[in-house]
């Protein structure tokens, strides 16, 4: 059973349309939820990490919120760079993080 | 501050040879995690190490594959007899404490 559920699997937008992205978890005792951006080819980079419902993060034209079931991640007038595949991971009572499958955002300029 | 190293970028294998690769963590950081990523999936735990410790290898298979992380240099992880299957990019990640990770390039391995 998946732990973390992504979607849309694949977006594609016109630069400047703002849209968000879900991450879903069906886990108990989330110590922590990591978003991280992924270009082809490359390791993830962190983005942010939320600890619990009802926190924010925000960095230029991304916003991470966090529900007790779900995070979103919010992408205001997005630019060509913005491409990427967005992952997010959670982290349980334990030692592993559990990864989703990623969302796939392309920005057409 | 360098980021997290890892080699070689690629390395490709015959079956049945044997694949070591290596990570350097961040400066400071004394947690590595290995993570290995197949296309069209997401990236799968392997194993969790401090400092010449094993913390939790739960997600890797129990056989061919191993990891250490000595006192000192890199942490290695380590696939013997290698097979078509173990063909993915391996990441590794280190982090300061049980939080945020932060990734390397990647290994990708390819078996023939």
């Amino acid at each position: 059973e998946d732990q973390v559920t992504q979607s849309p699997e694949a977006l594609r937008l016109q630069e400047g349309e703002s849209s968000s992205l879900n991450c879903s978890y069906t886990v108990s005792g989330l110590r922590g939820l990591f978003w991280y951006r992924q270009d082809p080819g490359k390791g993830p980079e962190f983005l942010f990490t939320l600890y619990s419902a009802g926190e924010e993060k925000e960095k230029e034209r991304l916003k991470a919120t966090l529900t007790k079931k779900e995070s979103f991640l919010h992408i205001t007038a997005p630019k060509p760079e913005d491409s990427a595949t967005y992952l997010c991971a959670v982290h349980i009572t334990g030692n592993q993080f559990y990864f989703g499958t990623g969302t796939s955002l392309t920005v057409i300029p | 501050n360098a980021g997290v190293m890892q080699n070689p970028r690629h390395l490709v294998r015959r079956r049945g040879q044997e694949a070591r690769l290596r990570c350097s963590p961040m400066k400071g950081h004394s947690h590595v995690y290995w993570y290995r990523q197949l296309p069209e999936e997401g990236l799968k735990f392997m194993v969790y190490l401090q400092k010449e410790n094993i913390i939790d290898e739960s997600g890797m298979p129990k056989e061919r594959f191993s990891a250490e992380f000595p006192k000192e240099g890199p942490s290695i992880l380590r696939i013997q007899q290698v097979v078509r299957g173990d063909s993915a990019a391996y990441f590794c990640a280190s982090s300061p404490g049980r939080n945020e990770q932060y990734f390397g390039p990647g290994t990708r391995l390819t078996v023939t």
